[in-house]
């Protein structure tokens, strides 16, 4: 069974900091990962990520995929209060029903 | 990247009743898709919609409590059927080709 998983859940840190989220993944067939920023109902989309080492950049975020250790990240610069959302990682695979699978997402707070 | 629209964007409904989401894409996109997020949970993939054909189920899902329809290349419908109040759920409909999903604004179910 196809499982994303991402840490931390939940972060709080205060506005001008920098984050890292983090999305481990098991799937079969791997093909890509994404990143989404969910606010209130429909989540955003941010970056697709396919080749490893090659770090995507929007802004003061970005993300990089290690497709070895099974894994990626997603960094925020200096952090704003409007950057406050729940983040998601999904993987998609060649297998199933070619959806996405959703890890937990991480709750990121950011405070003045 | 495509702009997805639903309708109703929220709802309250009766046990027992049935309702049909609408999901409509502004352009031809290959594949179709119904998650649904339960509160504080992620996204969990229904079922992809299959153009001219049955949807294909993912596990824990059946099509005669989620019939979905898919007549052509832009809209889809999915139909929450009997429902109780564990239903209750955001339910969002996602479009796209290739490895890239774009999501629509999501329908809030409440069922009483």
């Amino acid at each position: 069974e196809d499982k994303v998983v991402q840490s931390p859940l939940s972060l709080v840190v205060h506005e001008g900091d920098t984050v890292t989220l983090n999305c481990s993944y098991e799937v079969t067939n791997f093909r890509s990962l994404l990143w989404y920023k969910q606010e209130k109902k429909a989540p955003t989309f941010l970056f697709m990520l396919t080749s490893s080492g090659i770090e995507k950049k929007s802004g003061r975020l970005s993300s990089i995929l290690d497709k070895k250790e099974l894994f990626s990240i997603l960094n925020i610069t200096a952090t704003q209060t409007g950057d406050s959302a729940i983040y998601l990682c999904g993987s998609y695979s060649g297998g199933g029903a070619d959806g996405l699978t959703f890890g937990k997402g991480t709750h990121l707070i950011i405070q003045p | 990247s495509a702009v997805i629209s639903q309708k109703p964007s929220r709802d309250i409904c009766q046990r027992g009743t049935s309702l049909t989401i609408q999901c409509q894409v502004d352009s031809q996109v290959t594949m179709m898709f119904w998650y649904r997020q339960q509160p504080g949970q992620s996204l969990t993939l229904i079922a992809t919609a299959n153009q001219g054909s049955e949807a294909t189920y993912e596990s824990g899902f059946v099509i005669d409590k989620f019939p979905i329809s898919r007549p052509n290349l832009t809209f889809s419908t999915l139909t929450v059927s009997n429902m109780s109040p564990e239903d209750s759920s955001i339910y969002l409909c996602s479009a796209g080709h290739s490895d890239t999903q774009y999501f629509g604004p999501g329908t809030r179910l409440t069922v009483l």
